[in-house]
């Protein structure tokens, strides 16, 4: 079965420092793999997705990840950290047939400045 | 291009009643897949409509259910409500369905907070 997990809940980082959100996968076949970024009382934006081309990924507002099958990561990356890059992250999982879509529980990013 | 919307943004209902909440997504998309998002068990898929059929559901009760008119729009339907219930719901529009496999990306609405008492 496929599932997705985020390492730390919650993440503080100074404002013009590396962004680093964990997120590792368990699948057999990888998945399409997908970040998301939620601003409270919205819906969510997807950042980037992975689905089985190159495997450093760009996504907007200068974040990206990178997908490696050997560790089965896919962790977000931001090389320097703003303050309106306070929210809450989700790192989500597709199998390739699609028919099963589950979410990491997510990781708030506070950024202190 | 108008995104995805949601009605209405909050609801408050008492444990028992029913409830519909809307969503109206991007014009053109056909897909429309509904999610449940709360503090203790995270965002949990709920089911997909595309050309007015359920195509995949996900793990919850009968008491949840929806449906898909011929413009795309969705409804989604909870009977019996439970104080679990009580949750931020989403709904998320694509081009093609979601669950088949598809390259399209998925785009959400704001969400319906749901409050039961």
């Amino acid at each position: 079965a496929q599932s997705v997990t985020q390492l730390g809940s919650h993440v503080s980082v100074s404002e013009g420092a590396l962004v680093l959100l964990r997120c590792n996968y368990s699948s057999s076949v990888p998945p399409y793999l997908f970040w998301y970024v939620q601003y409270p009382n919205q819906g969510l934006q997807l950042l980037l997705k992975y689905t089985s081309a190159a495997t450093l990924v760009k996504g907007i507002n200068g974040f990206e990840a990178e997908f490696k099958k050997s560790e089965t990561s896919f962790h977000l990356t931001k090389p320097s950290a703003h303050m309106r890059d306070a929210a809450e992250y989700f790192c989500a999982v597709r199998t390739q047939t699609g028919n099963q879509f589950y979410f990491g529980t997510g990781t708030s990013l506070t950024v202190i400045p | 291009k108008a995104g995805v919307t949601q009605t209405p943004r909050y609801l408050i209902k008492t444990r028992g009643q029913q409830v519909t909440l809307s969503c109206s997504p991007i014009s053109g998309h056909r897909s429309v897949s509904w999610y449940q998002q709360t503090p203790g068990q995270g965002l949990q898929f709920l089911f997909e409509y595309f050309s007015e059929t359920q195509r995949n559901k996900g793990n919850f009760p009968g008491r949840f259910s929806g449906r898909q008119f011929s413009n795309s729009r969705s409804e989604m339907n909870v009977s019996t409500l439970e104080l679990g219930d009580s949750a931020l719901y989403l709904c998320a529009s694509s081009l093609a369905l979601w669950t088949s496999g598809s390259s399209y990306e998925q785009y959400f609405g704001p969400g319906t907070r749901l409050t039961v008492t």
